[in-house]
């Protein structure tokens, strides 16, 4: 069974801290891993993707990296600002003959304090 | 462009009745989802059209559920009747080609609360 597992579940680090999210995931096949940012009361925003072949991307001040071998993703956010506050989801997509098969992690829940 | 229009926003329904949640994809979109959020399961997918045709149903969660999309910019999600344990925000997305890769633009989602 495909799971994608976050952690933590919560956070809560002080303004201009620095801060790590990680998501592990058994998903087979794999296509790609997106971070989502959700804001309270509203939709998820894509913040990155990743294919297999990429181990490194960023997003401003998110960097998201990938482990295609020992199938692990993180999400550091540098300099953290209260608008970071939200909850961050992981999701890694599957795709078999076309079809759109999402497994999503249930989120860390970020808090920045001033 | 508006970005994904989601009505209503909020909607408090007696158990045995029916809901209808509505959904304006961003214009120029082919792919639309329907997605349900809870604090026990989190996300999930639970419907996908591609140029107005039904693609993949298998996350509706009941036969009590079902989705429509009778044009490229409008679609609807139906549950008759509700129960209380379908109680969720409800999410609706739309996104332009290459499934599963390119990025999907949710709306605001519809917070149901089912007595």
């Amino acid at each position: 069974k495909n799971q994608v597992e976050q952690s933590p579940q919560s956070l809560i680090i002080l303004e201009g801290k620095n801060c790590t999210l990680q998501c592990n995931y058994t998903v087979s096949p794999f296509s790609n891993l997106r971070w989502y940012k959700q804001d309270t009361g509203r939709g998820p925003v894509s913040l990155t993707i990743m294919t297999f072949s990429e181990n490194t991307k960023s997003n401003g001040r998110y960097t998201a990296t990938l482990d295609a071998d020992t199938k692990q993703s993180s999400l550091h956010i540098t300099a953290s600002q209260l608008s970071d506050s939200a909850s961050y989801i992981c999701v890694v997509s599957s795709s078999s003959g076309g079809s759109y098969i999402p497994t999503f992690g249930r989120g860390t829940s970020l808090i920045v304090h001033p | 462009d508006a970005g994904v229009i989601q009505s209503p926003r909020h909607e408090v329904t007696e158990m045995g009745q029916e809901v209808t949640l509505r959904c304006k994809p961003i214009s120029g979109h082919d792919y639309l989802f329907w997605y349900r959020q809870t604090m026990m399961r989190g996300l999930e997918l639970l419907i996908y059209f591609n140029n107005n045709v039904l693609i993949d149903d298998s996350g509706m969660p009941e036969d009590r559920f079902s989705a429509k999309m009778p044009n490229a910019s409008f679609s609807t999600l139906k549950i008759q009747p509700s129960e209380p344990r379908d109680s969720a925000v409800y999410f609706c997305a739309s996104s332009l080609g290459r499934i599963s890769y390119n990025e999907q633009f949710f709306g605001p989602g519809t917070r149901l609360t089912v007595l």
